[in-house]
């Protein structure tokens, strides 16, 4: 199965700061990778597919990155709602072993 | 509005067995492949199994191959998960997540979850 690794596993951040997270795959995926955010207690939601392309409604505060092994989520200016959990999920092995990242944290500095 | 709402979590003991549900509403669920994804208390989603829209085609996670059985009724709208054997390491909060592809149909992801059902097992 392909294993995604993402880094760091958590990070603090003030609100207004630019952050990267990075999502690496055992194996080239292509573009088949989405990022949900989860906040506690609540499922995930969805907010790029293909690497790079933002879902509906989503702030274009958030954009991603990368293609073959090496993605990125960077949000550009944080806001005190984006304040969860990340994940990194790939779909080049759809339909099956569709693998999570472990997640990162974002914490209030 | 699409909701996907999960039942038939609960405690049970090492084992045993549970068989969850997740009623469909608010789309042709027909059309759809479905998927289960738990997540560990404090810890990370994992992807359990898929199913096709038809039923016809469906895959497991290798901790779960064996003992988990994913099946769906379209007439019913409803999606389930029968759990045997339940372990320990079962314990965790199962979501069901509709699966959709972009307009190329190259790209997929999940777009719909349910707020999950917990499973705890234990003695």
């Amino acid at each position: 199965a392909i294993r995604m690794t993402q880094s760091p596993s958590s990070l603090s951040a003030s609100t207004g700061d630019r952050v990267t997270i990075t999502c690496r795959a055992s194996q080239g995926i292509s573009s088949y990778l989405a990022w949900y955010q989860q906040k506690p207690g609540k499922a995930p939601k969805l907010l790029i597919y293909a690497a790079s392309t933002l879902q509906s409604g989503v702030p274009s505060r958030f954009s991603g990155s990368g293609s073959g092994t090496d993605f990125t989520l960077t949000i550009s200016c944080l806001q005190s709602e984006d304040f969860a959990t990340y994940y990194c999920q790939q779909y080049y092995s759809y339909p099956r072993a569709l693998t999570f990242g472990g997640g990162t944290k974002v914490e209030i500095k | 509005e699409v909701q996907l709402v999960e039942s038939g979590g609960g405690l049970v003991q090492p084992g045993g067995s549970l068989r969850l549900s997740c009623a469909a509403s608010g789309f042709t669920f027909s059309s759809y492949e479905m998927n289960w994804v738990r997540q560990a208390p404090g810890k990370g989603l994992e992807w359990v199994s898929y199913i096709s829209s038809s039923g016809s085609t469906i895959y497991y996670a290798d901790s779960v191959k064996g003992r988990f059985t994913i099946s769906r009724d379209n007439a019913k709208n409803s999606l389930y998960l029968q759990m045997n054997s339940l372990r320990a390491e079962d314990t965790a909060v199962y979501y069901c997540a509709r699966l959709v592809h972009d307009s190329s149909g190259y790209y997929h992801y999940f777009d719909y979850w349910g707020q999950g059902t917990l499973v705890t097992v234990s003695s």
